[in-house]
Formats: structure tokens, sequence, C-alpha cells
């Protein structure tokens, strides 16, 4: 495998299910990211990890929990969603989050397929 | 909020160039221009970054005024497959990709 994965790429789920979502990436990177693209809207950063350690979190209901348990791998674990969740869920990585900039360093982001998540 | 601005839409021609513009009035000095796409729900791709030199990869160009404040990326022959939204981030913001542009290529 190369590059990110997200697994799955198609989820149904109810209201009061609870599921994960999942994203590898085998590129060496440091930062991982969530973003949520809802039908013709933006992509949504919800959290980015630097080093395992979250450093943004951009006001996402807790309904939504990032987990990061390596620089690898990055979860997202639903619970009890709103049929308006439904959407496509991107994960990203990077060399390092540079987030103020400050360092003036590049970060490029890779994306993976996403998830096409269909809440019920 | 996003801190480039972009045209919403664009048509570009089977064989020609199509040149996209940005703006980015708010970038600091050491804050790069980076550019993405995204085919029709698929995860964005990424294409050129630059600092202010213009850059060139086997993807496209980009071009980066003097004052940094804006930049244009070139297809310098674009094709049906690069029909796509494009999008262009800086600075601190570089996180937060905006609307973009839909760029269609016509046959």
């Amino acid at each position: 495998e190369t590059g990110v994965t997200q697994t799955p790429r198609h989820l149904v789920m109810g209201m009061t299910n609870k599921k994960s979502l999942k994203c590898e990436q085998h590129l060496g990177h440091n930062a991982m990211y969530w973003y949520k693209q809802s039908a013709k809207k933006p992509l949504e950063l919800m959290f980015v990890y630097n080093f395992k350690e979250q450093t943004e979190n951009n006001s996402v209901p807790s309904r939504f929990s990032p987990e990061c348990p390596n620089s690898s791998h990055l979860f997202l674990h639903l619970h009890t969603l709103q049929p308006e969740d439904s959407a496509l869920y991107l994960c990203a990585s990077s060399q390092e989050a540079i987030i103020q900039g400050l360092a003036g360093g590049t970060d490029t982001q890779y994306f993976g397929p996403g998830t096409r998540l269909t809440v019920l | 909020d996003a801190k480039t601005t972009q045209p919403p839409s664009m048509d570009c021609a089977e064989g020609r160039a199509a040149n996209l513009p940005c703006n980015h009035s708010t970038i600091s000095g050491n804050e790069y221009v980076y550019w993405y796409r995204q085919i029709h729900s698929q995860g964005p791709q990424y294409i050129i970054h630059g600092l202010k030199n213009n850059e060139t990869n086997e993807m496209a160009s980009l071009i980066i005024t003097e004052d940094r404040k804006s930049s244009t990326l070139i297809l310098p022959h674009a094709t049906l497959r690069d029909t796509a939204v494009y999008y262009c981030t800086s600075g601190t913001y570089k996180y937060i990709f905006g609307t973009g542009t839909r760029l269609k290529v016509l046959a």
C-alpha cells in the first residue's frame, strides 16, 4: 500500500450506531488531518494531529471523537450522529503540521480517497 | 474562513492553456502558496506550491506576483481529465480550503 488509505470507502449507519473510520498513511509523515465535505460545500477542517498530539479541533461536535495512536494511523469514532453529518470524510497527512506558518516550511498535504458516510 | 479568493468557475478548450487566478493578499513573507485539485468525489490531489519564484513541475506551472498577493496556476495543455475543482491555499490558513474554481475543460 502506498500513500494514504481510508476504510471503509462507504458507510451507512443509523443514528444510534457507533462506527469508526480508519486512515493509514504510508508516507512517513508526522501530521494527520480529518476533513468533512458536505454536498456542494467546501472542505471543512475538523482535527489536526501533529506528532500524535491534537493541535486543532475546529469546534467539532463531541459525537465525533478522533484518535491518533501513532503517526501512521488516525481514527474517527462516530456515535449518535445526525442525518446532516452525512458527508465525505477525508483524511490527509503531511510531513509536519506548521499551523502558524512561522517556520516558513512546507507541509504539502496528501489526501486519502475518503469515506462516503450516510446517516439514516 | 478561507483567506484566498478564486473565481467560482472557468471554462477552457481542450488543448489550450488554463490559467487559474488566486488572490492571497494576507500572505506573509515566509508563507507558501499551495494548489490542489479535486476531481469529482475523490480526495484532493496536490499540484504545486511556491514561495516567491515561479515554479514548474510535470503537472503545472505556478506564477506568483512580485508582491506575492496573487498567483496563477497554469495548465499548459488542458485535457478533459483536468476537469476538476482547483483550490488555492496559503499562509496560516493553508489548511482552510475555500470554494475553489470549478474548471470545465471543453472538447
